[in-house]
């Protein structure tokens, strides 16, 4: 079955304890992003990756890192998580080419730092 | 800079009435791409449609439509016939980038509510 997956799908944790999101999709896509979806905000992008060693900035890149070593997984790393990272964070690929593809998102990984 | 606007934060109506969503857009480019999104009490995005800026036409698919407006930079959607199972939070999108499909901005969602 064609999806993308993260773990966790919840997380609660404190100030300062560094933690990672993985994001894994099975379709071969080359475009993958992450986003945030808060109230009232909508989805936000954090970071994208066109290819393999290729990502860059979002809107919203301030306090995370991705790296993108293979094709399939784009992990979302959290250095060091402050209680205005809680939110839900969606993963999200796609084909890439001269026109955008509809984007497949994972569940979600709703995030909690206290 | 790019930017989606919807205006309409919540909607609510009576199973089986129409519902029109609109979705107001801000772009520079000359190409670009509109998406809607729908994302149910489940929590999930679920792909509704793409639509480019070169297209114009109107688009159906079921009880849904599409109206797709350059002159006033809208991409407005409509539910006919509403039921339950359409309550849902939904999102307009627009691509852009430097390369024209690496960034998807968002709007703010209108929350859709079925009233039975």
């Amino acid at each position: 079955e064609a999806q993308v997956t993260q773990n966790p799908r919840y997380l609660i944790t404190v100030t300062g304890k560094k933690l990672t999101v993985t994001c894994s999709q099975n379709m071969n896509h080359e475009y993958m992003s992450w986003y945030r979806q808060d109230p009232g905000l909508g989805l936000r992008q954090i970071y994208y990756s066109m290819n393999v060693e290729v990502t860059d900035k979002g809107d919203v890149p301030e306090g995370y890192k991705v790296s993108r070593k293979e094709k399939r997984n784009f992990p979302l790393i959290l250095e060091s998580p402050s209680p205005n990272q809680t939110s839900l964070y969606f993963c999200a690929s796609s084909f890439s080419g001269t026109s955008p593809y509809e984007q497949y998102f994972g569940p979600g990984t709703r995030l909690t730092v206290t | 800079a790019q930017k989606v606007t919807q205006a309409q934060t919540e909607i609510s109506v009576v199973e089986k009435e129409d519902v029109t969503l609109d979705c107001v857009y801000e772009t520079r480019d000359t190409t670009y791409y509109l998406f809607w999104y729908k994302q149910p009490p489940s929590g999930e995005l679920v792909f509704l449609i793409r639509r480019n800026s070169f297209d114009e036409q109107n688009e159906i698919s079921g009880r849904y439509s599409w109206n797709f407006q350059k002159s006033t930079s809208s991409f407005n959607f409509t539910i006919t016939a509403s039921q339950v199972v359409d309550s849902a939070v939904y999102f307009c999108a627009l691509s852009g980038g430097n390369f024209g499909n690496e960034k998807l901005t968002f709007g703010t969602g209108t929350r859709l509510t079925i009233i039975p």
